[in-house]
């Protein structure tokens, strides 16, 4: 069956903690994002990759890490810089980035909480 | 960076009634415009896309309005039903580059 999978579901952290959250994908796609979704801010963007091993920041990248060591991969740390932690967190993907993209695919996403 | 504004931020209709929601955008090199629905605890997913080269697409109730020259591009949804309520993501991007989402609009559906 094919899709993208984050877990966990639901996190909870104390603060000054640093927390990593899991995002894989088997849709074959080369491009994957994160976005930070917040009440009334829409969904804004993290970081993406639209390759192996190279990934650009977005919007929002204070406080946040990536790695995209396999295609299938693309991990988020939330580390203990980030202000303001708690969120729900998507992660997408795509065939391409950009226009070529067509469709994102996204995650159930990850609720983090910090105690 | 591209900049995208989406109004209103809450919308309530009548079901049956029409619905509109409309997004402008600052990049003019943006030349691929989609739309997503987010329901209630669910994952957003694509419901129509739109492309510079193409003023105006429709699927079954739903269509989307480009105007380039302006840079606008809204939602239209006629005949609302009750599982047409959601929050609504407009989207713009240029090529090969990163999708920027407007802030989202509750869309009810008044019984």
């Amino acid at each position: 069956d094919g899709g993208i999978t984050q877990s966990p579901k639901y996190l909870f952290r104390k603060e000054g903690q640093n927390v990593t959250l899991s995002c894989e994908q088997n849709l074959n796609h080369d491009a994957m994002y994160w976005y930070r979704q917040d009440p009334g801010q829409g969904l804004r963007l993290i970081y993406y990759s639209q390759i192996v091993n190279d990934f650009q920041k977005g919007d929002i990248a204070e406080g946040y890490s990536v790695s995209r060591e396999k295609k299938e991969s693309f991990p988020l740390t939330v580390t203990s810089a980030q202000k303001n932690p708690t969120a729900f967190y998507l992660c997408a993907s795509s065939i391409s980035a950009g226009t070529g993209a067509g469709e994102l695919f996204f995650g159930e996403g990850s609720r983090l909480t910090v105690l | 960076g591209e900049n995208v504004e989406q109004h209103p931020s809450t919308l309530s209709v009548q079901e049956g009634d029409s619905a509109v929601i409309k997004c402008t955008y600052s990049d003019s090199a943006s030349n691929y415009f989609p739309w997503y629905k987010q329901e209630l605890g669910k994952r957003p997913q694509l419901i129509i896309d739109i492309r510079s080269n193409v003023g105006e697409k429709k699927d079954q109730r739903i269509a989307v309005t480009l105007n380039k020259t302006a840079k606008h591009f809204s939602l239209h949804i006629t005949e609302t039903q009750p599982e047409d309520s959601a929050v609504y993501f407009c989207a713009a991007s240029k090529w090969n580059d990163k999708i920027i989402f407007g802030k989202g609009t509750r869309l009810h559906i008044l019984p």
